[in-house]
């Protein structure tokens, strides 16, 4: 079965700077997807940016970006001049391209960011 | 643009006890979903719908019913609500699988004593 690891449960970081988050995961799949959600206080999950396996370049979603490093099976997560607004909970996620119902979320690195 | 709504937002149940939880989406998509979030840890599915009166399980269905009868409700049955089931349950959708984004709703919190 596949597996996902966030090895940070939290994370602070000072407004404007960079913060990295990590994901690991572990799959014998060639064919999968991979995403970073968002859950702020007000619990609502929201996504913050997707990776397709076969594409060998990286995620780019304006403040956000990821490190994908397939052979490592690592997925990490990079916000840029980080906000109040980005305070939340952050989810890896892994989903399967073979198995329609096999999507497997970590535990959550819960980032703070200071004013 | 109401999105995906659940309610209630909070239900405390007794041992035994049974209920639904009510869970609408208003975008016409195809996919609907139900996952479990236990404390300190990531989302969990329970049940999935990829259209009306097709579903199927997902990792952790035992304790759980689903229907789906038309494209905007997906509702979650509790029977003999245990205290393991005390979790904070959420709805979403998708227009094509688990591969595209989700959009979820608030979440249920359910406390099972």
């Amino acid at each position: 079965a596949q597996t996902v690891t966030q090895s940070q449960p939290e994370m602070s970081v000072q407004e404007a700077e960079t913060v990295t988050l990590s994901c690991t995961y572990d799959t014998s799949e060639n064919n999968y997807y991979l995403f970073w959600y968002k859950q702020p206080p007000s619990r609502q999950m929201i996504l913050v940016i997707r990776q397709e396996a076969y594409k060998q370049q990286n995620a780019t979603e304006n403040r956000f970006s990821v490190n994908f490093q397939k052979a490592a099976k690592s997925f990490s997560l990079k916000i840029s001049d980080s906000q109040l607004g980005d305070t939340a909970m952050y989810f890896c996620a892994f989903m399967s391209g073979y198995n329609n119902n096999d999507m497997r979320f970590g535990a959550g690195t819960r980032l703070t960011v200071k004013p | 643009n109401a999105g995906v709504t659940q309610t209630p937002k909070f239900r405390i149940l007794k041992i035994g006890q049974s209920m639904t939880l009510q869970c609408t989406q208003d975008m016409n998509h195809n996919y609907m979903y139900w996952y479990r979030q236990d404390p300190g840890m990531g989302l969990k599915l329970i049940y999935y719908s990829v259209g009306a009166g097709i579903t199927d399980k997902g990792e952790v269905p035992n304790g759980y019913n689903v229907s789906r009868s038309t494209t905007e409700d997906f509702p979650l049955r509790l029977e003999l609500a245990a205290p393991s089931q005390t979790s904070v349950y959420f709805c979403a959708s998708s227009t094509a699988g688990l591969s595209y984004e989700q959009y979820f709703g608030p979440g249920t919190r359910l406390t099972v004593t």
